[in-house]
């Protein structure tokens, strides 16, 4: 069975400064690897996703993800935030049949002024 | 494109009823899942259809939860007999998969969910 791990549950970042939050993931093959952003009682937004290919993804709002399978990880980065990114990311794997998504507990981000 | 989209936003119920959660995918996806999600916790996967039929049912199911997607559109969950325990988030999402050599996900979409509280 896949697993995520995000092992940062808070962060604390300088509105400006760049960021970086972790994922790993556990999966015998090739996954299919999202990041989710959510800010509080709302639904899921997709930052971006891999599927094959080229292992720098680009997303929405300025974040890219690495995939490194020598790793097993996704990290997630953002050369320069903003305050409006605070809100909970979550990292997710889906397997080969591409069937229901294994999400890690998620990463809090909070910006600093 | 207007989205998923799910009803109630919010919904209170007393222990014991029953509720009912209703999803709308977005129209060309063929794939529609269900989602709970607590309060600090990441969602964990319900089930799942493709098109109309129900392909995978997580062992969270209990037999007090049962979901449909009749004619392979729209979706209802719902819960009998209410516990506290039940109370969280309930999203759903929908995706397009083509299938040739491998799956091929071509979007995976959630909805804004609906939050049930059990009194």
């Amino acid at each position: 069975a896949q697993s995520v791990t995000q092992p940062d549950i808070h962060i604390t970042v300088s509105e400006g400064a760049s960021l970086e939050l972790r994922c790993n993931y556990s999966y015998g093959a090739t996954p299919y690897l999202f990041w989710y952003v959510q800010s509080p009682g709302q639904g899921l937004q997709l930052l971006l996703k891999y599927f094959s290919g080229d292992t720098l993804v680009q997303g929405i709002k300025g974040f890219e993800a690495e995939f490194k399978r020598s790793q097993s990880s996704f990290n997630l980065r953002k050369p320069s935030v903003h305050w409006s990114d605070a809100a909970e990311y979550f990292c997710a794997v889906a397997g080969g049949g591409a069937d229901g998504l294994t999400f890690g507990k998620g990463t809090h981000l909070i910006i600093q002024p | 494109d207007t989205g998923v989209s799910q009803n109630p936003r919010h919904k209170i119920t007393k222990r014991g009823q029953n509720v009912t959660f209703r999803c709308d995918p977005i129209s060309e996806h063929n794939r529609l899942y269900w989602y709970r999600q607590t309060l600090g916790q990441g969602p964990e996967f319900l089930t799942y259809f493709q098109n109309e039929a129900q392909l995978e049912k997580s062992r969270l199911l209990s037999d007090r939860f049962s979901a449909e997607r009749p004619k392979g559109s729209f979706s209802t969950l719902e819960i009998q007999r209410t516990e506290q325990g039940d109370s969280a988030m309930y999203l759903c999402a929908s995706s397009l998969i083509g299938i040739g050599q491998g799956h091929h996900i071509y979007g995976y979409t959630f909805g804004s969910g609906t939050r049930l509280t059990v009194v």
